[in-house]
């Protein structure tokens, strides 16, 4: 089976842009969950998806949002941007809900 | 909220002594779960530990829960430098909650 893959690889913007990053699970993985890692904080999760509903969401400001759409692959938007929240953000799919979680190579967004 | 705390944050061993990282749920788990992540790439998942007390082993990698589930470790034997990385320990307080990622530890081994 192929693996998470995540588009695009590599972005950079500028502060008050909006980015949105996307997200294609492992065949059959119904849930999809998006984390934001940087040095200082380490693994912060965002939400996670299943069946293309919200299941759980993580402390971050309301420009942070997603959707998952009825073939599993989901998209987060993050809009405003500030220069904050540069980091690599990984989308993870498992089958269930908040089980083991298969990474995907993440987006490395550099925001200046 | 639930926290996962991990210690040490940074270790540096020699090629061959022996490691260990510890982490620590402020609530009851009903299950923890180790990933690794190599430098530059992204954590991979290595092991789910359900029972209290459960120990279970991976050629050198030893992982046990704890008897309150509370806590659990991660213990290498006879580092290789094929070892290094940050290991995360994740939890999960129960049925469709979120899981929460610990701290990290990094491992740095050196010839």
């Amino acid at each position: 089976k192929a693996g998470v893959t995540q588009t695009p690889r590599y972005l950079i913007k500028t502060r008050g842009q909006q980015v949105t990053l996307s997200c294609s699970p492992i065949s059959g993985h119904r849930s999809v969950s998006w984390y934001q890692q940087t040095p200082g904080q380490g693994l912060q999760f965002l939400f996670e998806y299943f069946s293309e509903t919200q299941r759980n969401k993580g402390n971050f400001p309301g420009r942070f949002s997603g959707r998952q759409f009825s073939n599993s692959r989901s998209e987060m938007n993050v809009s405003t941007l500030e220069l904050g929240d540069s980091a690599l953000y990984l989308c993870a799919s498992s089958d269930r809900v908040s089980e083991t979680q298969y990474f995907g190579p993440g987006t490395r967004l550099l925001v200046l | 909220g639930q926290q996962v705390m991990q210690i040490p944050q940074y270790q540096h061993v020699q090629e061959g002594e022996d490691f260990t990282t510890y982490c620590n749920s402020s609530t009851t788990l009903s299950n923890i779960q180790w990933y690794k992540q190599r430098p530059g790439g992204h954590p991979v998942f290595l092991i789910q530990l359900v029972k209290s007390g459960e120990v279970k082993k991976q050629k050198r990698l030893t992982f046990q829960f704890g008897e309150a589930k509370k806590n659990s470790s991660l213990h290498i034997t006879a580092t290789q430098t094929t070892d290094v990385g940050t290991y995360f320990c994740a939890g999960l307080a129960g049925t469709a909650s979120k899981l929460t990622f610990g701290t990290g530890t990094r491992l740095q081994v050196t010839l």
